[in-house]
């Protein structure tokens, strides 16, 4: 299994411009998890889904950020227009939902955006 | 409101002493408790959970954890630290939602 993979590793871009991260889930897991960490504010839930359907979006920080998740293999977390303050690695994570609250979730390697 | 407290935001310790890291956590269900550890450049991995029968849980690596709901923690321990330790280390608690919400970490250091 190649577990969760994100795409890029490493982001820069200067303030302004549109960015895309990318997430592939574990195949055959059903939730699908975005997580921005900082130095400042730790880990932090943005989003996630369940096959495929947003289910809370309670974290994203305002309207630049958006994600989908057009089918059970792949999601994306777009932001337009990026500004120096979402510098951030940004984090996927998937669980298979089998087992409810106890399943464990496997985190992607993680995206270093920088905007400069 | 439902939060995971980390106290110690740095901890350093000799190889081949005991560890033990705290987590507080406030949630008025019954938890679902875990710990992850992060290397550094890398995403977190699971190292226990908790989440009914026996309070005392053992991990991965020679971890284990103990469950006190008196004192709503779920402290991490180890008896002898290795170097390859070294990492973040981050204490979650699972919602009714299925949301983690993970403490600020803890960062360990090994001295050799």
């Amino acid at each position: 299994d190649a577990g969760v993979i994100q795409s890029p590793r490493h982001e820069v871009t200067e303030m302004g411009q549109e960015v895309t991260l990318r997430c592939k889930p574990i195949s055959g897991h059903d939730y699908l998890f975005w997580y921005r960490q900082t130095m400042m504010r730790g880990l932090e839930l943005l989003i996630y889904f369940n096959n495929n359907v947003p289910i809370d979006d309670s974290g994203m920080p305002e309207d630049r950020f958006s994600a989908k998740m057009p089918n059970a293999s792949f999601s994306t977390l777009k932001i337009q227009p990026s500004e120096p303050r979402d510098s951030a690695v940004y984090f996927c994570a998937s669980t298979p939902r089998r087992a409810g609250r106890s399943d464990t979730q496997y985190f992607g390697p993680g995206t270093r955006l920088t905007v400069l | 409101a439902q939060s995971v407290t980390q106290p110690d935001i740095h901890i350093t310790v000799s190889e081949g002493a005991s560890l033990e890291l705290r987590c507080n956590y406030s949630y008025g269900a019954t938890p679902y408790l875990f710990w992850y550890v992060q290397s550094p450049g890398q995403g977190l991995q699971l190292l226990l959970k908790y989440f009914s029968g026996d309070t005392l849980v053992q991990g991965i690596k020679g971890f284990e954890a103990e469950f006190k709901r008196s004192q709503s923690s779920f402290n991490l321990r180890k008896p002898s630290v290795h170097w390859s330790d070294a990492a973040e280390y981050f204490c979650a608690v699972v919602t009714g939602t299925y949301k983690y919400i993970f403490g600020t970490g803890t960062r360990l250091k090994v001295l050799a």
